[in-house]
């Protein structure tokens, strides 16, 4: 298996653009996770799904992120209007049921000018 | 001005001894915990889990030891390697689906 898999692996974008991140998770796994990752804060949760359904939406820092998960093989992370204080690297993990390990993606590094 | 970020603990161990990290868990409702390693540029990596009904379990070159009692976990890396080098992560698992991280500890292995 290819592992998780996240594009794009870098994205600059100035202020105000729209950000689009994207995840496929490992097949067979029911649980996505996104999360992100900052000096500031380390590794926070921001949102995840089971069976394509998101569960807890918590993190989620405010309305400009979104999140959708249409099939069990796809996810998005969106974030409209973007801001340089949303540069962070931004990981997507799956899981095979509630509760077990994760395996996470190589993230994708946004840079926000 | 100078940005204040998380302060990680760094552990800088000699290659072919051992190394010893440690966590403090605060939910002692936790009954989940793994780590993880991360190397530079590169996603958490799954090392070792155990569940809260052990106190002990053993990997490849790893191990792992969960103190309930004082909430405190450890991961032991028998004779480290240079690829050992990385940021090392605790994770425990709260209600439902959601694993909450540590700050992570440094390993720096010299040669």
């Amino acid at each position: 298996d290819a592992g998780v898999i996240q594009s794009p692996r870098h994205e600059v974008t100035e202020m105000g653009q729209e950000v689009t991140l994207r995840c496929k998770p490992i097949s067979g796994h029911n649980s996505l996770f996104w999360y992100r990752q900052t000096m500031m804060r380390g590794l926070e949760l921001l949102i995840y799904f089971n069976n394509n359904v998101p569960i807890d939406d918590s993190g989620m820092p405010e309305d400009r992120f979104s999140a959708k998960m249409p099939n069990a093989s796809f996810s998005t992370l969106k974030i409209q209007p973007s801001e340089p204080r949303d540069s962070a690297v931004y990981f997507c993990a799956s899981s095979f049921i509630q509760g077990h390990e994760q395996y996470f993606g190589p993230g994708t590094r946004l840079t926000v000018t | 001005g100078e940005s204040v970020g998380l302060h990680l603990p760094t552990l800088s161990v000699q290659e072919g001894d051992n190394s010893i990290i440690n966590c403090a868990y605060s939910n002692s409702a936790s009954d989940y915990f793994i780590w993880y390693k991360q190397e530079s540029g590169k996603g958490p990596q799954f090392i070792i889990d155990i569940r809260s009904n052990m106190d002990k379990r053993q990997g490849q070159r790893v191990t792992v030891l969960l103190n309930k009692t004082v909430k405190h976990l450890s991961l032991q890396i028998a004779a480290t390697q240079p690829g050992d080098s990385a940021v090392y992560f605790c994770a425990e698992l709260h209600t439902g689906n959601q694993f909450y991280f540590g700050t992570g500890t440094s390993l720096t292995v010299i040669p």
